[in-house]
């Protein structure tokens, strides 16, 4: 019964190098969605994914960071030339693909990625 | 912009206490999510509430959404040191799918 699996758990980076954060989503949920957690800050939406499709990057920053839900393999969020300033947890959620239904509302969290730039 | 405000946002009580966090917005929301998260991992969902004026339980947690669906509580009877972790309430509004987080209430429940 495998959740929400995100790797790595933990990546460090120095300056300018990329990370990639990988996201499996539950069994039988299409919908993928990125938060980030910055230090003392709460969760802040990125990005909203389904298969192939970007739906809503309105909290994804503009430069750098791009995420990608291809038909095969898992989620990945990329972020390219990192800075000091991205270092967080980053976290993936999955919800199920019926809507109008209660259980479409509900995403389930992974353990999260957590970025340190160095 | 819609924004959650939670509160308190630290509590540190005795076991066997009883207590209440609140989650309040000036916004509307189609549902609010309760989560809690322990450090170095991810929340972990604890509820939904959908309808106005609606009570939910969970063992000793009693949940409740507002009737204009602005504000939600969460109460726990008889703490345990089992219950210290961050909880956070979210929530969802319209059509979008991206959650709205609050900033977390800190619970410590001390032996």
């Amino acid at each position: 019964n495998a959740g929400v699996m995100q790797n790595p758990r933990h990546l460090v980076r120095r300056r300018g190098q990329e990370a990639r954060l990988r996201c499996s989503p539950m069994k039988g949920h299409s919908h993928v969605y990125w938060y980030r957690q910055l230090p003392e800050e709460g969760l802040k939406f990125m990005v909203y994914l389904q298969k192939e499709n970007i739906i809503d990057e309105s909290g994804m920053p503009k430069e750098r960071f791009s995420a990608e839900f291809p038909k095969e393999g898992p989620s990945i969020l990329r972020i390219q030339q990192v800075v000091r300033g991205d270092s967080a947890a980053y976290f993936c959620a999955s919800s199920p693909q019926t809507s109008g239904r209660r259980l479409s509302y509900e995403q389930y969290f992974g353990p999260g990625t957590r970025l340190t730039v160095t | 912009t819609q924004l959650l405000e939670q509160s308190p946002q630290f509590l540190s009580i005795q076991e066997g206490e009883n207590l209440t966090v609140y989650c309040n917005s000036s916004s509307v929301f189609s549902s609010l999510q309760w989560y809690r998260q322990e450090p170095g991992e991810g929340p972990v969902l604890l509820v939904t509430v959908v309808t106005g004026g609606e009570v939910k339980k969970l063992k000793r947690l009693t949940f409740q959404f507002g009737d204009a669906r602005k504000d939600s509580s969460l109460h726990i009877t008889a703490a345990q040191p089992g219950d210290t972790g961050l909880y956070l309430c979210a929530g969802l509004s319209g059509s979008a799918r991206q959650l709205t987080f609050g900033s977390g209430t800190q619970l410590t429940v001390l032996p």
